[in-house]
């Protein structure tokens, strides 16, 4: 397995507090990505980040907010929780060729009451 | 922009039997193709790509998917299942002139294997 962490792993939370998930890595690659997994919609892409400190919006971004301060981690804020963020979250890494292979972290499973 | 259509959201097979999970794609421009597969409670994991040349790919666990251009199809198919095959599959295309992989994906099939 790629050496893909997300914490925590599970989060119940109350709407309208702000909620972080952290994705870390060991593998150095440029590229990461954050998506969101909800039935009937498949993953779709939130934001994603080219290198430190750039990033760029995906499908989604409404409501989500990211930081890449360095290589290894990328960071997904929501800044006021709403119910409709409910769902699993994933992060992938992948290398700066467009052919490179997405790896994917195990998931955090977000509940916003 | 791609879009990817999996029609099937839920297919049932007995062990042993082959088994063919369709995907069909839109885009503008060329493509590359994936299909993952995600077992209960963990993330995805590849299965195969297509890239270019030959447009049978094979994958692991047996699979392979086959690339047609004229119907824009990438269908994954198994000669015979087993329980452990049981799974979420998921389709997803990516532009090929973009300089990242930016994937789109399907809404997934439910590969439901029984004894």
């Amino acid at each position: 397995d790629a050496g893909i962490t997300q914490s925590p792993r599970h989060k119940v939370t109350e709407t309208g507090t702000p909620v972080t998930l952290r994705c870390h890595q060991t593998e150095n690659h440029r590229y990461m990505y954050w998506y969101r997994q909800d039935p009937g919609h498949g993953l779709r892409l939130i934001h994603y980040s080219y290198g430190v400190k750039d990033t760029d919006k995906g499908e989604v971004s409404d409501g989500y907010s990211v930081s890449r301060s360095k290589t290894e981690d990328f960071l997904l804020t929501l800044e006021s929780a709403t119910s409709s963020q409910t769902s699993v979250y994933f992060c992938a890494i992948s290398g700066a060729v467009s052919t490179d292979t997405q790896y994917f972290g195990p998931g955090t499973r977000l509940t916003v009451l | 922009a791609q879009s990817v259509t999996q029609l099937d959201s839920q297919v049932p097979v007995f062990e042993e039997a082959p088994v063919e999970l369709r995907c069909n794609y839109s885009s503008s421009v060329s493509v590359y193709l994936f299909w993952y597969v995600q077992y209960p409670n963990q993330g995805l994991q590849l299965l195969l790509k297509y890239l270019s040349g030959s447009t049978l790919v094979k994958g692991i666990n047996g699979f392979e998917a086959e690339f047609n251009k004229s119907q824009t199809s990438f269908h994954l198919r198994k000669p015979s299942v087993h329980i452990s095959d049981t799974a979420e599959y998921f389709c997803a295309v990516s532009a090929s002139n973009t300089g990242f992989q930016k994937l789109v994906f399907g809404t997934g099939t439910r590969l439901l294997v029984s004894p």
